[in-house]
């Protein structure tokens, strides 16, 4: 079956700008989980979904960085006035359950100019 | 806080050698551990978590609760085993939560 896929795989774009990063989890999967991961560096958690709630953000480096998850399947990482320290890959994952693996995505690159 | 450490970033052996992928945590308290891989161009996936005992790929990992770590091993590494491993904890109170190490990058040299 489809696995996690994150649309687009590769963004650029400038200073200040804003950007949307999308991730279509695996049918029927209640859990949803972002990370960051920076260059030479493991992933990081950023934020959790519990169907269309967001169960613990405190990953979220700070108010620029909004992720949502209306119908309890999609998920949209949003990021205003980029910053070209945001440049990383984002990851997304999902399980079936918070106690069940989580499959990850291929990620989106980022880039900030 | 809480910090998984792998000391290696670059591991290379040849096909056939003995291989141990190091993790060291801080924890306070009995968090579950896993082990990621990711292959080249391939995405992120588990490869193994200390519940389970499981032994994949002819991978095994030992949590040692005095040592706090849980190194990676396999008698004999083959050339397909390169990729780049990752070690991560969840902690019990927010088990959603992976806390991953910087990862250990291993090159099977045949």
């Amino acid at each position: 079956g489809a696995g996690v896929s994150q649309t687009p795989s590769n963004k650029v774009t400038e200073k200040g700008k804003y950007v949307e990063l999308r991730c279509d989890p695996i049918s029927g999967h209640t859990a949803l989980y972002w990370y960051r991961q920076s260059l030479g560096q493991g992933p990081e958690f950023l934020i959790y979904f519990q169907g269309t709630g967001a169960a613990d953000d405190s990953g979220l480096p700070n108010d620029r960085f909004f992720a949502v998850r209306p119908e309890g399947s999609v998920s949209t990482l949003k990021i205003q006035r980029t910053e070209r320290g945001d440049s990383a890959v984002y990851l997304c994952a999902s399980s079936l359950r918070v106690e069940n693996e989580q499959f990850f995505g291929p990620g989106t690159r980022l880039t900030v100019l | 806080a809480q910090r998984v450490t792998q000391p290696e970033k670059l591991l290379s052996v040849f096909k056939g050698a003995p291989v141990e992928l190091k993790c060291n945590y801080s924890y306070s308290g009995s968090p579950e551990l896993f082990w990621y891989v990711q292959y080249s161009r391939q995405r992120l996936q588990l490869l193994l978590r200390h519940i389970s005992r499981e032994s994949i790929k002819g991978f095994t990992a030992d949590l040692n609760k005095g040592e706090t770590s849980f190194h990676l091993k396999k008698p004999f590494a083959q050339e397909e085993d390169s990729a780049m491993y990752y070690c991560a904890l969840s902690p019990l109170d927010s088990s959603y939560k992976l806390i991953f190490g910087s990862g250990t990058r291993l090159l099977v040299r045949p």
